[in-house]
């Protein structure tokens, strides 16, 4: 059956970098674009970034913008997030997520069960 | 920006009750709206995809509707798998996708 799975979570300190990773599985992997979204601890969602089925198209939220990078490696069915420069606001479940088309439309269709990345000193 | 604001804040109701889950856009969303139940401790769920579509698997119980500015969320009949939290959210302003603050589904 599809899965997403990440890994690659942590604790890291303000400033630093760290690598989450989510590995996917039961679908054609460099046919659907994908996302990851992020939910603080007890708060709601809000979407990161975006990466097209062959990584040709790439868009972030402004909060991350200029700090995370988006990547996919279809050779290998799985999707990158690399953050720089972490910040305590930082701090949340990172979920990669299908959209359900290959350019991208915004319609999430499936969701990984996330890793947590903390961000204190 | 499009803000969407969900309410109530928190529901309150029994298996067996009909609940009914709002959700309002700053600006018109056109029919690019979504909606997602999420479990403690587990990913969000897509349950309706473009107002109305119920996602593969979702029962019928879960319907949608509204335009523009103004949605919902029905249950028709709850079942005691059914409290959670529910998000809208909206792709009109793609790429840039945001997320109501979420509607929390109690038993009363």
């Amino acid at each position: 059956q599809l899965q997403l799975v990440e890994s690659g979570g942590g604790v890291v300190q303000p400033g630093r970098s760290l690598r989450v990773s989510c590995a996917a599985s039961g679908f054609t992997f460099s046919s659907y674009a994908l996302h990851w979204v992020r939910q603080a601890p007890g708060k709601g969602l809000e979407w990161v970034a975006f990466i097209s089925y062959d990584g040709t198209n790439k868009y972030y939220a402004d909060s991350v913008k200029g700090r995370f990078t988006i990547s996919r490696d279809n050779s290998k069915n799985t999707l990158y997030l690399q953050m720089n420069s972490l910040r305590a606001e930082d701090t949340a479940v990172y979920y990669c997520a299908r959209d359900a088309s290959h350019f991208g439309s915004g319609n999430i269709d499936y969701w990984g069960q996330g890793t947590l990345v903390t961000v204190s000193s | 920006e499009i803000v969407l604001t969900q309410s109530p804040a928190t529901l309150s109701l029994s298996p067996g009750e009909r609940a009914t889950l709002s959700c309002r856009a700053s600006q018109s969303v056109s029919s690019y709206l979504a909606w997602y139940q999420q479990k403690p401790g587990q990913a969000p769920r897509l349950l309706i995809y473009d107002v109305s579509n119920r996602a593969t698997g979702i029962p019928a119980r879960f319907s949608g509707s509204g335009s523009g500015t103004d949605f919902t969320l029905t249950i028709s009949s709850l079942e005691p798998e059914d409290f959670a939290v529910y998000y809208c959210q909206q792709r009109s302003d793609w790429p840039l996708l945001t997320f109501g603050q979420g509607t929390r589904l109690e038993i009363k």
